[in-house]
């Protein structure tokens, strides 16, 4: 079974910029969350979709938005790059809306660079 | 606002050798989780702890949980060098926003392991 998937692998894009992330969870899985990891820290929650619907948002501005298709993939949209912005950004899937109560599955991640 | 704290942040450890991670939280959780990150790489996971008491066992890893205490221990037996990585705690908590009931992991800082021969 395919585990969670992300694309691109590897992006740098300059200040000022726009990206987007897209993430595919594990087939059956209807929630998916986004995380950043800034180097030497530990992931920090952007987001949480579940059935195409936002059901929760971590500290983050207005430069940051996510969506969710109908098919449960889902993408990281990050306005107006700032150098803060470079991470690891990670999606996680999980079986049901409220994850705490189960486990997510962590993708392979996106490493973007701004410069 | 839940706070999650790692120690120690850096391990050294010889080949053989015990040692334990802490990692304490300052709410009540609904989980614990502890995971496994490889340089460049993403999170593995290693254990879901649900309850207080709760211990699992992988390997050379072990984990604890004592929801009274706050706490969770990852206690590392004969160390070899394989295991070096990074090792982050995450509880795992229910929030509400807007009426909405939504759950997300929030993370200690991340233990860095290197096992020496």
């Amino acid at each position: 079974d395919a585990g969670v998937t992300q694309s691109p692998t590897h992006l740098i894009k300059t200040r000022g910029q726009h990206v987007t992330l897209r993430c595919s969870p594990i087939s059956g899985h209807k929630s998916v969350s986004w995380y950043q990891q800034v180097l030497g820290q530990g992931p920090q929650f952007i987001f949480q979709y579940y059935e195409k619907e936002e059901r929760g948002r971590g500290n983050f501005p207005d430069r940051f938005s996510a969506r969710q298709f109908p098919n449960y993939s889902s993408e990281l949209n990050v306005n107006a790059l700032l150098l803060g912005d470079s991470a690891l950004y990670l999606c996680a899937s999980s079986l049901v809306k409220v994850v705490a109560d189960n486990e997510q599955f962590f993708g392979p991640g996106t490493r973007l660079t701004v410069l | 606002e839940l706070k999650v704290e790692q120690n120690p942040l850096f391990l050294s450890m010889q080949e053989g050798k015990n040692y334990t991670i802490y990692c304490n939280y300052s709410t009540t959780s609904d989980r614990l989780y502890w995971y496994r990150q490889d340089p460049g790489k993403s999170l593995e996971s290693l254990f879901v702890l649900l309850s207080n008491g709760a211990v699992k066992q992988e390997g050379r890893l072990m984990a604890s949980l004592d929801t009274k205490a706050r706490l969770s221990t990852l206690h590392i037996t004969a160390a070899v060098h394989d295991l070096s990585a990074t090792y982050f705690c995450a509880v795992g908590k229910l929030s509400n926003a807007g009426g909405t009931s939504y759950g997300k992991l929030t993370f200690g800082q991340g233990t860095i392991l290197t096992v020496h021969p």
